[in-house]
């Protein structure tokens, strides 16, 4: 089966400028996740999708970062405006459904965000 | 911190030896995974072991949970040149949070 897609693999933008970030999760995985990797420490998460709700955003900084996931497959995260801070690579995963808890995550190769 | 400990933070040993990751953590949990990062690359999960569980075992991976101790243990037996990667483990909390640790950088000497 294919994998988790994101694109772009590489961004670099300058402070204050808008970006965005582009997931396809793999066919019937009804749980998305987006990511952010410093370097050298562990994924942070962002947002939590089942389907079409978020249903943990606890950890996404709302002023500038925003995200959807329309028809509850592709997803887009957003950052807007960007700041130096927020350099990182952004790494996408899905996970299957079936029982009650979050079950194996498969990821994709990330983007790595640059922001000068 | 809500993430915990992993320890240690880096690891180096020969081709053929055991190497062995620990991961603590601070909350109840519903389930534990191991993941593995090749440098620049995406994350491969490895095992996952339910919080009702105390070993599991996948080829030359062997994961323990000890919920006594809020501990897991992930050993690699016969290691080799291809194990070079950092490994993450990831809690699963009964509020079905998800929390990764900030890993082991393994490296194996050939």
């Amino acid at each position: 089966e294919a994998g988790v897609v994101q694109s772009p693999r590489y961004k670099i933008i300058e402070k204050k400028q808008p970006v965005a970030f582009w997931c396809n999760p793999i066919s019937g995985h009804n749980t998305l996740y987006w990511y952010r990797q410093n370097l050298g420490q562990g994924p942070e998460l962002l947002i939590r999708y089942e389907n079409e709700e978020a249903v943990d955003d606890s950890q996404l900084p709302k002023d500038r970062f925003s995200a959807e996931r329309l028809k509850g497959v592709d997803s887009t995260l957003k950052i807007q405006p960007a700041e130096l801070g927020d350099s990182a690579v952004y790494l996408c995963a899905s996970s299957r459904p079936g029982g009650d808890q979050p079950y194996e995550q498969y990821f994709g190769p990330g983007t790595r965000l640059t922001v000068t | 911190s809500q993430q915990g400990e992993e320890d240690p933070q880096a690891l180096s040993i020969q081709e053929g030896e055991n190497a062995t990751m620990n991961c603590s953590y601070k909350t109840s949990i519903n389930n534990l995974q191991w993941y593995r990062q090749n440098s620049g690359r995406g994350l491969v999960h490895l095992i996952l072991i339910r919080s009702n569980e105390r070993e599991k075992h996948s080829g030359r991976l062997r994961v323990t949970l000890d919920t006594s101790k809020k501990s897991s243990s992930l050993l690699i037996t016969a290691s080799r040149a291809a194990d070079t990667a950092s490994y993450f483990c990831a809690k699963v909390t009964s509020y079905d949070k998800v929390i990764f640790g900030p890993g082991t950088s393994l490296s194996v000497i050939p």
